[in-house]
């Protein structure tokens, strides 16, 4: 596609429920990034993919997020057991190259709400 | 761990003024800055990208750049209009990650 797809852009869950973050990268991107971004906050790093290799996952924050790309383009984010404090707009970006230089596009993200 | 600050938090200019939005950061061993734009509910659009060993770079109306070893930026954006309105981040490139700032919240008046 033409640019970073993320779906769905808006989830509202209860308290306690699982949730599934999907993201598409731009066509042919190597790197995949994902952030969390808390009202009136910047994006918070969260991790990194190369390929399907996740080579860091120190920003998530807990052992209840879990992301996965098995086949080096989709991407799934997942929270188990969610809480309020989840509540934010989780953001994918994905970049050409494995080049640190590389600028990273960014998709419009997923609203996620946590009753 | 890297700090980005960016002041004014909000700002509110009219019409046709020019913007000067300010961003530091305390770890200089950066690859990149980019400056972002953000419209309520939307995600990050990519402004402009100022490699490490770059001092400026320009796209139109915008002006970006860089003192890397006193932690700096400055985004210029000339001329404003109404369209302008939007949070500006600011973000340094570390390894693997961009580090943010909390953004300048604009609104350009009529």
């Amino acid at each position: 596609g033409a640019g970073v797809s993320q779906s769905p852009r808006y989830k509202v869950a209860k308290r306690g429920q699982d949730v599934a973050l999907r993201c598409d990268p731009i066509s042919g991107h190597v790197s995949l990034f994902w952030y969390q971004q808390a009202l009136g906050q910047g994006p918070e790093f969260l991790t990194y993919f190369q390929n399907e290799a996740q080579l860091d996952k120190s920003g998530l924050p807990s052992d209840r997020f879990f992301a996965e790309r098995p086949e080096g383009s989709v991407s799934t984010l997942k929270i188990q057991r969610t809480q309020q404090e989840d509540s934010a707009v989780y953001l994918c970006a994905s970049s050409s190259s494995r080049g640190p230089r590389e600028p990273q596009h960014f998709g419009d993200g997923t609203r996620l709400s946590i009753l | 761990k890297q700090e980005v600050t960016q002041i004014p938090a909000a700002l509110s200019v009219p019409e046709g003024e020019n913007l000067v939005l300010n961003c530091s950061f305390t770890d200089s061993a950066i690859y990149n800055l980019q400056w972002f734009r953000q419209d309520p509910g939307k995600g990050l659009t990519s402004l402009l990208l100022i490699q490490s060993s770059q001092r400026e770079q320009t796209s139109g109306r915008l002006n970006a750049s860089l003192d890397k070893s006193s932690g700096r930026s400055t985004l210029y954006i000339a001329a404003s209009q109404p369209g302008d309105s939007a949070t500006y981040l600011c973000a340094v490139k570390g390894n693997n990650r961009l580090a943010f700032g909390k953004g300048n919240q604009v609104v350009v008046i009529p």
